[in-house]
């Protein structure tokens, strides 16, 4: 199985600051000959089901804001919420979709300092 | 609007059985490869396990936790998806949720139900 590791665990960000939550694949998940990579992020708000941010590495969801960007390839990866907003409290997961099983990271809290 | 409503979730006791439901509307169902994903209380993210559109085959997938203790099924003239579980384990107490999750060349597919808890518990 891919083991998706992240780092950090969780993270106090100020209002309007910059958060960056990092993934690490066991193996690489580049899945196609243009450069796209199998990795997808999902947000979860208390009490709710995860959501799809960002899929393909840096693919943004239709309606996800555009303070919220993905990076990376291979076996590393980021998430940045580039300014980050009190409705951004949540756990951020990366997921590999590159072969099954598919494998979550062990979620980032972010919370507001 | 696209609903997902898992039910069938309870207390069941080590060894025990029980079968989930997820009642689909507002996708056309039986085009869509059909996931569940766990999560433990307080823990994160767990695929359970996917099945196919029976145009694509109808073929089902599992984590290696589940497997062969876990059904995955579908019932396309009710849009609805089914989760067997038995010989269930302490291990296997999360909450269940059903999805659509998955990704195309141009889109991804992330509707997901309420979720459903199951407690195994003696």
């Amino acid at each position: 199985d891919v083991v998706m590791t992240q780092s950090p665990d969780s993270l106090a960000v100020s209002l309007g600051e910059r958060a960056t939550i990092n993934c690490k694949s066991s193996q690489s998940v580049s899945c196609s000959s243009d450069n796209k990579n199998c990795l997808a992020w999902l947000q979860q708000k208390p009490g709710q089901p995860p959501k799809v941010l960002i899929y393909w590495a840096s693919t943004r969801e239709s309606g996800v804001p555009d303070r919220f960007s993905g990076s990376g390839s291979g076996t590393d990866f980021t998430l940045t919420i580039s300014s980050l907003q009190t409705e951004d409290v949540a756990v951020y997961y990366c997921q590999q979709y590159y072969n099954l099983p598919w494998t979550f990271g062990q979620g980032t809290k972010v919370e507001i300092k | 609007e696209v609903q997902l409503v898992e039910s069938g979730g309870g207390l069941v006791k080590p060894g025990g059985s029980l079968r989930l439901s997820c009642a689909a509307s507002g996708i056309t169902f039986s085009y869509m490869w059909m996931t569940w994903v766990r999560q433990a209380p307080g823990k994160g993210l767990e695929w359970v396990g996917r099945i196919k559109s029976k145009i694509d085959g109808g073929t089902t997938d599992y984590a290696a936790p589940v497997k062969g203790r876990f059904t995955i099924s579908r019932d396309d003239s009710k849009n609805t998806l089914y989760l067997q579980m038995s010989s269930l384990k302490t291990e296997d107490t999360a909450v269940y949720y059903c999805s659509t999750l998955g990704y195309s060349v141009t889109r991804s597919y992330d509707d997901w139900g309420q979720g459903t808890l199951v407690t195994v518990s003696s």
